[in-house]
């Protein structure tokens, strides 16, 4: 079975610009979160979705946003990229809500995003 | 804000030895996970121990939790190099409704030295 994939894996970007982050979850499951890592803040959560709905945000500012298609594949935008934007972006996919179902959290490689 | 504090910050030991690494968070729970990350790597999912259990096995790893201390622990016997990570612990934040997420710690520095 085929994990969780994040494409792409490295990314330059300048300042200012947009960037589309993708994520493949694991075969069958239905939520994908996303997840930012610095070396500063740790890791934080962006946003989760499940079954093509949002049901959850972090604390992250307009710029960030994403979606998720009819078979589970989810993307996330950031727009008008700051520097501070730099990180490993990490996606996880769960069969389930994990609160209604207490099912593990599968994380992909990440998306190392660096701005310039 | 973080909902798991991992202690120690660090930790070196010999290949051979136990590594105990602990996990402390603040509000109540359904769940709580252990991860591993090599070097700026995705996580590894490592164990999820449920807020009704108390201790959980899976091969050298052994996670306990104490719910009325908000704290876990995660115990690696005979450590090998090739356990040289970060570990992070993670909760569920339970909130009522269907929305969660998991909150990090941020993570211990294992070393394991040859």
């Amino acid at each position: 079975k085929a994990g969780v994939t994040q494409t792409p894996r490295y990314l330059i970007k300048t300042r200012g610009q947009q960037v589309t982050l993708s994520c493949s979850p694991i075969s069958g499951h239905r939520s994908v979160s996303w997840y930012q890592q610095t070396p500063g803040q740790g890791l934080q959560f962006l946003f989760e979705y499940f079954s093509e709905t949002q049901r959850n945000k972090g604390n992250f500012p307009g710029r960030f946003s994403g979606r998720q298609f009819s078979n589970s594949r989810s993307e996330m935008n950031v727009s008008t990229l700051e520097l501070g934007d730099s990180a490993l972006y990490l996606c996880a996919s769960s069969l389930e809500v994990w609160v209604r179902m207490n099912t593990e959290a599968f994380f992909g490689q990440g998306t190392r995003l660096t701005v310039v | 804000s973080q909902q798991g504090e991992e202690d120690p910050q660090a930790l070196s030991i010999q290949e051979g030895e136990n590594a105990t690494m602990n996990c402390s968070y603040k509000t109540s729970i359904n769940n709580l996970q252990w991860y591993r990350q090599n070097s700026g790597r995705g996580l590894v999912h490592l164990i999820l121990i449920r807020s009704n259990e108390r201790e959980k096995h899976s091969g050298r790893l052994r996670v306990t939790l104490d719910t009325s201390k908000k704290s876990s622990s995660l115990l690696i016997t005979a450590s090998r190099a090739a356990d040289t990570a970060s570990y992070f612990c993670a909760t569920d934040g339970t909130h009522t409704g269907a929305n969660s997420k998991l909150t990090f710690g941020k993570g211990i520095t294992l070393s394991v030295r040859p």
